[in-house]
């Protein structure tokens, strides 16, 4: 069975701290897909990014950047310098290539504070 | 429009009343799903539809009635709610083609409080 688990509940930063979130994932699959979500308090989740099992490069996107490590199931955010704007609820989440079937982590909260 | 579009934004409803939420989406996508997201609690998968045929139900109560008419339209027919049925109820879409997964796209919910 497919997991991800995001360890932590709640992450409080000051503004232009860096800061990462950890995601953890299981699954007996050898092609799979790794997301992240964003839910700012408007409630909508907004895609961040996908990464397929056989891609381990690193990517960067600005202030974002993400690292995945298939020999530690881990697929971890950090966010640089970060920003207010950068409060949300982060969920990771792990897919299968047939059916399309997102398993979603529990979610961290992010709070950046000015 | 474009993206996943949910009506209404907010409902508030008796646990007697009967409504509908409403989910469309405009991105040519073959499958949809409901999810519902409780305070303090991991987002549960309620239905999904594929190709307009219900593949999958988590044990949900039967006060929750899905619906798709089509491969753009997706409701959840809402009656005799309890309480704890309040929450955000989000709509997603999605392309499922065989080896590859592109993830979702989610609507921006309906927050519903039942009273």
């Amino acid at each position: 069975a497919q997991k991800v688990t995001q360890a932590q509940t709640e992450i409080s930063v000051v503004e232009k701290e860096d800061v990462t979130l950890d995601c953890v994932y299981e699954t007996r699959d050898t092609t799979y897909y790794l997301f992240w979500y964003k839910q700012p308090p408007s409630g909508e989740l907004v895609f961040l990014i996908r990464r397929n099992s056989f891609d381990e490069q690193n990517e960067i996107s600005g202030r974002y950047s993400w690292n995945f490590q298939k020999s530690t199931s881990s697929f971890n955010f950090t966010i640089t310098a970060s920003q207010v704007v950068d409060s949300a609820v982060y969920f990771c989440a792990l897919s299968e290539p047939y059916g399309n079937k997102l398993v979603f982590g529990a979610g961290t909260i992010l709070r950046v504070k000015s | 429009e474009t993206g996943v579009t949910q009506t209404p934004r907010h409902l508030v409803m008796g646990m007697t009343n009967k409504k509908s939420l409403k989910c469309e989406q405009h991105l040519g996508h073959n499958a949809m799903y409901w999810y519902k997201q409780s305070a303090k609690k991991p987002l549960e998968l309620m239905f999904v539809y594929s190709l307009e045929e219900r593949v999958e139900n988590n044990s949900v109560p039967s006060r929750f009635s899905p619906e798709c008419p089509n491969s753009s339209h997706l409701f959840l027919h809402l009656h005799t709610l309890q309480p704890e049925d309040s929450a955000l109820y989000l709509c997603a879409s999605s392309q499922v083609n065989r080896g590859d997964s592109y993830g979702y796209t989610f609507g921006s919910g309906t927050r519903l409080t039942v009273v």
